[in-house]
């Protein structure tokens, strides 16, 4: 099953408006990881926060994460139509640190 | 540096076949990851190499194989292949753990007919 959940599934926001994705997963973790994959193909890593952080920032994205609540959310403010793409989070599971577990994805689209 | 480079980009096979598919990581990274995209499935962890060794293989029957070699460039074999195998074939690198920032190549498109 999967390790982590991204909601909502698909987002369309107009451009300059924030859009926010969230991730959920199962089991405790060591970090997780926001991705970005534009149309089919390599993905490109945005951020990646420890379980012992609770925010963190790089340039127009912020992500935050709840360890009690084992979910966290990626915030992209000012979007672009350059922001077009699908967002993954990936998380690994504390007892194994030789996997990582994608979430389904959330495809962004940003309107003009 | 370079990054990820994966080769051929695009291929098409026949049931029945094998394919190989290889995988150059960034200069200095010891860990190679696979992993298998695909519309229904989304993206499925493979296996992963350290310092020629698999280190970790996500559940995937074994005619899904791999190998490193000393300069840490990986390849990924799938044998008697199945329609079900059609896909993006992405390899990822980090410095020495999967936990780390990967890096990700462009992917090989694989059409199984």
């Amino acid at each position: 099953s999967q390790q982590g959940e991204e909601d909502p599934q698909a987002l369309s926001i107009q451009e300059g408006e924030n859009a926010t994705m969230n991730c959920s997963y199962k089991t405790s973790i060591n970090n997780l990881q926001w991705y970005r994959q534009n149309s089919g193909r390599g993905l490109v890593h945005l951020i990646l926060i420890r379980s012992n952080e609770r925010e963190k920032h790089s340039g127009r994205l912020r992500v935050t994460l709840d360890t009690s609540k084992k979910s966290s959310s990626l915030l992209i403010t000012a979007s672009r139509a350059a922001d077009t793409a699908s967002y993954f989070c990936a998380t690994d599971r504390y007892s194994s640190a030789s996997k990582i577990i994608f979430g389904s994805g959330t495809r962004l689209s940003i309107r003009p | 540096k370079a990054g990820v480079t994966q080769t051929p980009r695009y291929l098409i096979k026949t049931r029945g076949q094998q394919v190989t598919l290889s995988c150059s990581p960034i200069s200095g990274h010891r860990s190679v990851s696979w992993y298998q995209q695909t519309p229904g499935q989304g993206l499925q962890f493979l296996f992963e190499y350290f310092s020629e060794t698999q280190r970790n293989k996500g559940n995937f029957p074994g005619r899904f194989s791999g190998r490193q070699f000393s300069n840490s460039r990986s390849e990924m074999n799938v044998s008697t292949l199945e329609l079900g195998d059609s896909a993006l074939y992405l390899c990822a690198s980090s410095l020495a753990t999967v936990q780390e920032t990967q890096y990700f190549g462009p992917g090989t498109r694989l059409l199984v007919l």
